[in-house]
């Protein structure tokens, strides 16, 4: 299974674009790179996916490295509100007939005023 | 639209007592359903999972089981409950492996 590296934490200023990088440099050919956040006490919140070309909509954007060892999600003007935890993740493949998501550490975003 | 909901919200519950965490989807058929745990300040950890009734899959051995009766209803119980269950338990559904996966609000559950 692919596995994801991300750094533990992050600062952006509010109104900045805040990039948060994630490796994954074992990725498959048919993984694809998903992005979750998770806001204090809630459920995660499904943000956006890619497999090779880039990605775009109204929450973020999502670069994916042409070898697609890395990706890196960008919220072009962040807010108080993006203030969470962002999970970087890979598909597991599919041996595990199901194809679920499996879930790191993350990146704690702090976006300050 | 599709909605997931939970309950209870919080729980409380001493060392030995059983448990029971219900989900239900509404709005979807046949979906994959997902039972997650998460400690505090922790990643998730997938617990169960199950592709259609009466079928589960555990990734973990622990003393938590879960059930599926119905299409849309994912049940989570224990006989007897340990301290390290304590934590945030989310369910997820997905509709089928091609798709992203939606969270419910999730139960905070403390043993004492």
């Amino acid at each position: 299974d692919a596995k994801t590296t991300q750094p533990t934490s992050m600062d952006c200023a509010e109104g900045r674009a805040a990039n948060l990088p994630c490796n994954h440099s074992t990725i498959s050919g048919n993984e694809y790179v998903y992005w979750y956040r998770q806001i204090h006490s809630q459920g995660p919140q499904y943000i956006i996916h890619g497999l090779k070309n880039n990605e775009t909509n109204e929450m973020a954007s999502l670069i994916i490295t042409e070898d697609r060892k890395s990706s890196t999600l960008i919220l072009p003007h962040a807010t108080l509100r993006d203030t969470a935890v962002y999970y970087c993740i890979v598909r597991v493949s599919p041996r595990y007939n199901n194809n679920d998501m499996r879930f790191g550490a993350g990146t704690r975003l702090t976006v300050k005023p | 639209s599709q909605t997931i909901h939970q309950w209870p919200a919080t729980l409380v519950q001493p060392v030995g007592s059983p448990l029971s965490l219900e989900c239900t989807v509404e709005g979807t058929s046949n979906p994959n359903l997902y039972w997650y745990r998460q400690a505090a300040g922790r990643g998730l950890q997938l617990l169960f999972y199950s592709v259609g009734i009466g079928q589960i899959s555990s990734e973990v051995p622990q003393n938590l089981s879960a059930s599926r009766p119905q299409d849309r209803q994912f049940i989570l119980s224990s006989k007897k409950l340990l301290l390290s269950d304590s934590g945030f338990y989310l369910c997820a559904w997905r509709r089928d492996a091609n798709y992203e996966q939606y969270f419910g609000p999730g139960t905070r559950l403390t043993v004492t």
